[in-house]
């Protein structure tokens, strides 16, 4: 059961451009969202995380836009870098359960092109 | 540099064995997060230590299981290995309660 779906699979943007990946979750219990950066042989690096209280957070050239009511939030990459290529991971989790072991979407694969 | 640290980075083996995979957490960490990382199922969390106890199991098969020490560093335990067991296995930690989880760089595993 894929409780976070993300979209698209992959995309590809211009130098200079904005990236736009979208996630959308099941769980209501969910209240922590992280998004993850990952280069090719590489560990998953924390980019960004907002929690349900918030609609929006920034950080550099990352913004995270969260709408609770439909149960979506999404990432928005600024001035798209050659540098920004990699693959992003959404996350959920519930600091509620036992455990906060997150819940991942499915990754997106971008390519910013020069 | 996350501050986690995994050891090995490479394994090969054939399939029956059995292997460890070790992970130290950042400083001061005491959360142990075990996940598996694979073409067809993502990433997947699998186990979940807090200062030395089992917090949270997930899709862990029951040929897999894993402890955290008394100095924190934990270990994945993989064994009556099959094909399909071929991943990346990644280890996080964080503090205590719902915040920020680290991750260390993978252990990439192969089985022949």
């Amino acid at each position: 059961q894929q409780q976070v779906k993300q979209s698209p699979q992959s995309l590809i943007v211009q130098k200079g451009g904005i990236s736009i990946i979208n996630c959308a979750y099941e769980n209501t219990a969910f209240d922590y969202f992280p998004w993850y950066q990952q280069f090719p042989g590489k560990g998953p690096a924390l980019l960004i995380a907002i929690r349900p209280d918030v609609s929006e957070k920034k950080e550099g050239r990352f913004t995270i836009s969260f709408n609770k009511s439909a149960k979506q939030f999404s990432l928005h990459i600024m001035d798209s870098q050659p540098g920004d290529s990699a693959t992003y991971f959404c996350a959920a989790s519930e600091s509620k359960a036992a455990g906060n072991k997150l819940t991942f979407g499915g990754g997106t694969r971008v390519l910013v092109k020069p | 540099d996350s501050g986690v640290t995994q050891t090995p980075k490479h394994l090969i083996t054939a399939t029956g064995q059995r292997v460890t995979l070790r992970c130290s957490p950042r400083s001061g960490d005491l959360s142990v997060y075990w996940y598996q990382q694979s073409l067809d199922q993502g990433l997947q969390f699998l186990i979940q230590y807090y200062n030395g106890e089992e917090r949270a199991k997930g899709n862990i098969l029951e040929r897999f299981s894993a402890q955290q020490f008394p100095d924190l560093h934990s270990e994945l335990n993989l064994s009556s290995l099959e094909l399909g067991d071929s991943a990346l296995y990644f280890c996080a930690s964080s503090v205590e309660g719902p915040t920020n989880q680290y991750f260390g760089p993978g252990t990439r595993l192969l089985v022949l």
